[in-house]
């Protein structure tokens, strides 16, 4: 059964703190792994998009990793924010015609001053 | 705003009755996907069309549920005979077919089934 697992469930930090988060797959076939945020209440928004061969990616102070043999990835996140207060959910995508995204349960993030 | 949008935001309802919701994708996308997320859980897929044709849905979808986009626009999703487990987040999403394109999300329909 193709399923996407996260660590930690929640975090909480301080302000100005770095963090690192945790993806762990079986998905297959694969075609990409993507980080989106959601504030609550609001949809998903995506952060990263990383293909098979492409095992690092950057997008402000966020930071993607992807170790395709293992079927890991890790977000990580520098300098936090109040703003970065939210869920992160790690995404797989099946490829193929439907594209279909595979989420995980996300971590709940909450970055305390 | 040329995203994603939904309507309406919150919608409460009592057992048994029928709810509708609209998506108004981002006007040059041909995909549209609707996903349901549950408290504390990512979303999981429903349904999803390529311009006005329906191409797969989830064995979530039960026979309560209809999704339709009759002119490849916007798309709407009923729920008949509403139940509590029904209360959700129904996103909706957009994207191009070709290439497979990244899926811009809605902000969300959030159902309470008292």
């Amino acid at each position: 059964k193709n399923q996407v697992e996260q660590s930690p469930q929640s975090l909480i930090i301080l302000e100005g703190k770095n963090c690192t988060l945790q993806c762990n797959y079986t998905v297959s076939p694969f075609s990409n792994l993507r980080w989106y945020k959601q504030d609550t209440g609001r949809g998903p928004v995506s952060l990263t998009i990383m293909t098979f061969s492409e095992n690092t990616k950057s997008n402000g102070r966020y930071t993607a990793t992807l170790d395709a043999d293992t079927k890991q990835s890790s977000l990580h996140i520098t300098a936090s924010q109040l703003s970065d207060s939210a869920s992160y959910i790690c995404v797989v995508s099946e490829g193929g015609a439907t594209n279909k995204l595979i989420f995980g349960t996300g971590t709940l993030l909450a970055v305390q001053p | 705003d040329t995203g994603v949008s939904q309507d309406p935001r919150h919608k409460i309802t009592k057992r048994g009755q029928n709810v509708t919701f609209r998506c108004d994708p981002i006007s040059e996308h041909n995909r549209l996907y609707w996903y349901r997320q549950t408290l504390g859980q990512g979303p999981e897929f429903l349904t999803y069309f390529q311009n006005e044709a329906q191409l797969e849905k989830s064995r979530l979808l039960s026979d309560r549920f209809s999704a339709e986009r009759p002119k490849g626009s916007f798309s709407t999703l009923e729920i008949q005979r509403t139940e509590q487990g029904d209360s959700a987040m129904y996103l909706c999403a957009s994207a191009l077919a070709l290439p497979p394109g990244e899926q811009f999300f809605g902000p969300g329909t959030r159902l309470t089934v008292l």
